[in-house]
């Protein structure tokens, strides 16, 4: 699938590193999406933006700083992470948000990024 | 706050026999449920999904049934086989949070041959 891409695919960093995750979608799709993926919380949404705008912080650390200069990139810049931040950082992407309209907010995944923080 | 809570966690059944995963949400305004599926090393998929207007729909030997009023919906797999092994994650979103997605914690199934 080629849909939505991540890279890197796996990333060690230390606690004093920065370092940035990046998504690309080429579906067109107006939202995108992180989230966190770990043993503990399964799947926790992160960030949403739709149409480029911030539309939901889900109380994340300031140590995670999103960004979307368009519609078809999303990043995720890290700065000071901590151990308990190692987990798989997911992207997806949507036509658009989903619960808004009937037949367009099918969330496609990107494959992920595995983040390990020493 | 909201929250989705998803039963069992585990789930083991014979080839061929059915099963059945159920969430239940609490924000009574949520109006869509999402079941995505999640093999070993690979990104979750949406394998069926039902809208508030809707009490069931069916997909081959997939189905979601929804009850708005006990605010729970659950995934039903006949006929199992050993590619329907993986991990189901229940979600729920709706117009009072349109962009807040509230995923269940996940439903390990097994299939034993």
């Amino acid at each position: 699938e080629t849909g939505v891409t991540q890279t890197p695919r796996h990333l060690v960093m230390g606690m004093t590193n920065k370092k940035s995750l990046k998504c690309e979608q080429h579906l067109g799709h107006n939202a995108m999406y992180w989230y966190k993926q770990s043993a503990k919380k399964p799947l926790e949404l992160m960030f949403v933006y739709n149409f480029k705008e911030q539309t939901e912080n889900n109380s994340v650390p300031s140590r995670f700083s999103p960004e979307c200069p368009n519609s078809s990139h999303l990043f995720l810049h890290l700065h000071t992470l901590q151990p308990e931040d190692s987990a798989l950082y997911l992207c997806a992407s949507s036509q658009e948000l989903a619960g808004v309209s009937s037949r367009a907010d099918t969330q496609y995944f990107g494959p992920g990024t595995r983040l390990t923080v020493l | 706050g909201e929250n989705v809570e998803q039963h069992p966690s585990t789930l083991s059944v014979q080839e061929g026999d059915s099963a059945v995963i159920k969430c239940t949400y609490s924000d009574s305004a949520s109006n869509y449920f999402p079941w995505y599926k999640q093999e070993l090393g690979k990104r979750p998929q949406l394998i069926i999904d039902i809208r508030s207007n809707v009490g069931e729909k069916k997909d081959q030997r997939i189905a979601v049934t929804l009850n708005k009023t006990a605010k729970h919906f659950s995934l039903h797999i006949t006929e199992t086989q050993p590619e329907d092994s993986a991990v189901y994650f229940c979600a729920s979103t709706g117009y009072s949070s349109a962009s807040k997605i509230i995923f269940g914690s996940g439903t390990r199934l097994s299939i034993r041959p």
